[in-house]
């Protein structure tokens, strides 16, 4: 497609499950960003992956959250043992050359853990 | 560290007024870049515009342009002849020049309403 697609739109889950939220970039960026909005913490930068260099996790909140990146393009990030504090909407963006370029946003995952 | 102030929560606009978004920020870097993002309920984040640090010239967009003044860190965003496809939250955000990750900061964003 044209622009950065994320699935699923909305995502409910019983707290303690673990989830997968997938993000599919823009075709040809080699940067790709994953940003958490939610109420309490506004919009906070999670991880960021470029090409094949080793990602920077710096963002991510706590062990339970990963992130991988396969082939340099799709992306999925993963809540273990979901908490409550975890709702949020998950935003996933990228980049044709990081340093320079505008980074483009997919319509997020709404995460809701009960 | 880097911070993005947006101090007006809420802001409010007559259908073909113009309306100034306000927007302040705190860096020690001389180069970096300045984005007004816009997010309508359907949470898609769209780019509205965006200013290179180094550039003295404002952006400007259509409807939209900015004041950016360097050295009292401000950016702010007008929009002209609003309308009603204007209603939003509006996010001023941050980036380093290069380095190693240049990630977003994000201010807390104005929801703007439209009245007809």
């Amino acid at each position: 497609g044209a622009g950065v697609s994320q699935s699923p739109s909305n995502k409910v889950t019983e707290k303690g499950k673990d989830v997968e939220l997938r993000c599919d970039p823009i075709s040809g960026h080699t940067a790709l960003y994953w940003y958490r909005q939610s109420l309490g913490q506004g919009l906070e930068f999670l991880i960021y992956f470029q090409g094949n260099s080793a990602p920077d996790k710096s963002g991510l909140p706590s062990d339970r959250f990963s992130a991988e990146r396969t082939g340099g393009s799709v992306s999925t990030l993963t809540i273990q043992r979901t908490q409550q504090e975890d709702s949020a909407v998950y935003l996933c963006a990228s980049s044709s050359r990081p340093s320079q370029e505008t980074q483009y946003f997919g319509p997020g995952t709404r995460l809701l853990v009960l | 560290a880097q911070t993005v102030t947006q101090s007006q929560p809420e802001m409010s606009v007559q259908e073909a007024e113009t309306v100034t978004l306000s927007c302040t920020y705190d860096t020690s870097e001389s180069d970096y870049y300045l984005f007004w993002y816009k997010q309508p309920p359907s949470r898609q984040m769209i780019l509205v515009i965006r200013q290179e640090a180094y550039k003295q010239q404002n952006a400007t967009e259509n409807r939209f342009s900015v004041n950016f003044q360097k050295a009292a860190k401000s950016f702010s965003l007008k929009i002209s002849d609003s309308q009603l496809g204007d209603a939003a939250m509006y996010f001023c955000a941050y980036r380093a020049y290069g380095g190693a990750t240049n990630k977003l900061i994000f201010g807390t964003g104005t929801l703007l309403a439209v009245q007809p």
